[in-house]
């Protein structure tokens, strides 16, 4: 069972266009909700993230808003560039015990010139 | 600084073969983690270590071992690998209050043939 569940799969953006991608959790004890980019051949690496008692975090071009009565978060890329193409994956945790990360099922996304 | 190493970066297995895929981090992390990423199913967790001298399940066990060898240290080993273990897999380590930020290796590309 998908403790996160993640959207769209796939994701094609022209250059200077908004990125969206959409994640929904269940476990309302979840309290760390990290966003992971990951290049071709390469391992996530930890993007931005927020925790519950905030409703958005920008940073630079990257945004995160959290809805906790919706349990939805979504992840917002500004003015998309082609180097942001990569593949984007949502996560929750407890902070609690050993912070086990419960990963979405990722969105690739392409940003066209 | 390498932060998270993993040896292989590739292996092609045969049916019923073992082998052990390790990991080594230099960041004197006290968790470590074993994740295999599947198209479409994200990355899922295998086994974990919270701390050294300890292993706990995830969320996919079946047919892996593990061992925390130090506190550098964490390895994965398949006894007898079957064609469903075909897959990538991922070492990361994070520091408990640290923000849980998990800090992934480049990843280990499995083929069971």
């Amino acid at each position: 069972q998908q403790q996160v569940k993640q959207s769209p799969q796939s994701l094609i953006v022209q250059k200077g266009g908004i990125s969206i991608i959409n994640c929904a959790y269940e476990n309302t004890a979840f309290d760390y909700f990290p966003w992971y980019q990951q290049f071709p051949g390469k391992g996530p690496a930890l993007l931005i993230a927020i925790r519950p008692d905030v409703s958005e975090k920008k940073e630079g071009r990257f945004t995160i808003s959290f809805n906790k009565s919706a349990k939805q978060f979504s992840l917002h890329i500004m003015d998309s560039q082609p180097g942001d193409s990569a593949t984007y994956f949502c996560a929750a945790s407890l902070q609690t015990g050993a912070n086990n990360l419960f990963f979405g099922t990722g969105t690739r996304l392409t940003v066209i010139p | 600084n390498a932060g998270v190493t993993q040896t292989p970066k590739f292996q092609v297995l045969k049916t019923g073969q073992s082998m052990t895929l390790q990991c080594a981090q230099d960041m004197n992390h006290n968790s470590m983690y074993w994740y295999r990423q599947d198209p479409g199913m994200g990355l899922r967790l295998i086994y974990y270590s919270a701390s050294e001298g300890t292993t706990d399940k995830g969320e996919v066990p079946n047919g892996y071992n593990v061992s925390r060898l130090n506190k550098r240290e964490f390895s994965l080993r398949l006894e007898s690998a079957a064609p469903s273990q075909t897959s990538v897999y991922f070492c990361a380590s994070s520091e408990p209050g640290q923000g849980n930020i998990q800090y992934f290796g480049a990843g280990t590309r499995l083929s069971v043939l």
